[in-house]
């Protein structure tokens, strides 16, 4: 049964500082992995989408990696804002899509 | 969220009413899902559908059920709502089940049953 975990549960962090976002999962088995981001009391926007052929995927500030073998994939924020305030979700989809808790960010002005 | 509506965005309503949620798309996506959101369990699917009339069950199915009459269209009832379903409710879609697809999720539907 797959697993995801996502550590820590919540992270605070001076503005401007770059900072990882970690995601594990059990079963390398996936077809794709997914990142999302969540405001108190909004839905979730999708942040980068990385397919189980690719190692990583980028998008402005936001860098994410995924390496299947070691069940592993990190969310990298660059240069940190106080925007950037939100709960970070991974979602791994194998034969079912299954989603981690999140962790909270805080990043302090 | 772009493409993807739900309705109502908020409700409360008393302990064994019935009460149906919808989700509704203009993107022609052929899965759509329902989620339930709540602290401490995250994101748990409730129902899916990969088709108009084709649905299964997730894994926290009891006490829903869904309807797909039309592609754009993802119902969820709750027949007898519970103190226990008081939740934040998101539908998602995807249009493949391959993997350079994902998720689109709606804004949610907060549910308070009191």
């Amino acid at each position: 049964k797959q697993e995801v975990t996502q550590i820590p549960a919540a992270l605070s962090v001076p503005e401007g500082e770059n900072l990882v976002l970690n995601c594990s999962f059990t079963d390398s088995a996936i077809y794709n992995l997914q990142w999302f981001r969540q405001d108190p009391g909004k839905g979730l926007t999708s942040l980068l989408l990385i397919q189980s052929s690719q190692r990583e995927q980028t998008s402005g500030r936001l860098n994410a990696s995924l390496d299947k073998s070691s069940g592993r994939s990190t969310l990298y924020i660059a240069a940190s804002q106080p925007g950037d305030s939100a709960t970070y979700l991974c979602a791994v989809r194998g034969d079912k899509i299954i989603f981690g808790k999140g962790t909270r960010l805080h990043i302090l002005p | 969220d772009a493409g993807i509506t739900q309705s109502p965005r908020h409700k409360v309503t008393e302990t064994g009413t019935p009460v149906t949620l919808r989700c509704h798309q203009t993107e022609n996506h052929r899965y759509m899902y329902w989620y339930r959101q709540d602290p401490g369990h995250g994101l748990r699917l409730i129902h899916y559908s990969y088709g108009v009339k084709d649905t299964d069950k997730g894994e926290v199915s009891d006490g829903y059920s869904v309807s797909r009459s039309k592609t754009e269209d993802f119902l969820l009832t709750l027949e007898s709502a519970t103190s226990s379903q008081t939740s934040v409710y998101f539908c998602a879609i995807s249009e493949s089940w391959a993997e350079n697809y994902g998720y689109t999720f709606g804004s949610g539907t907060r549910l308070t049953v009191v």
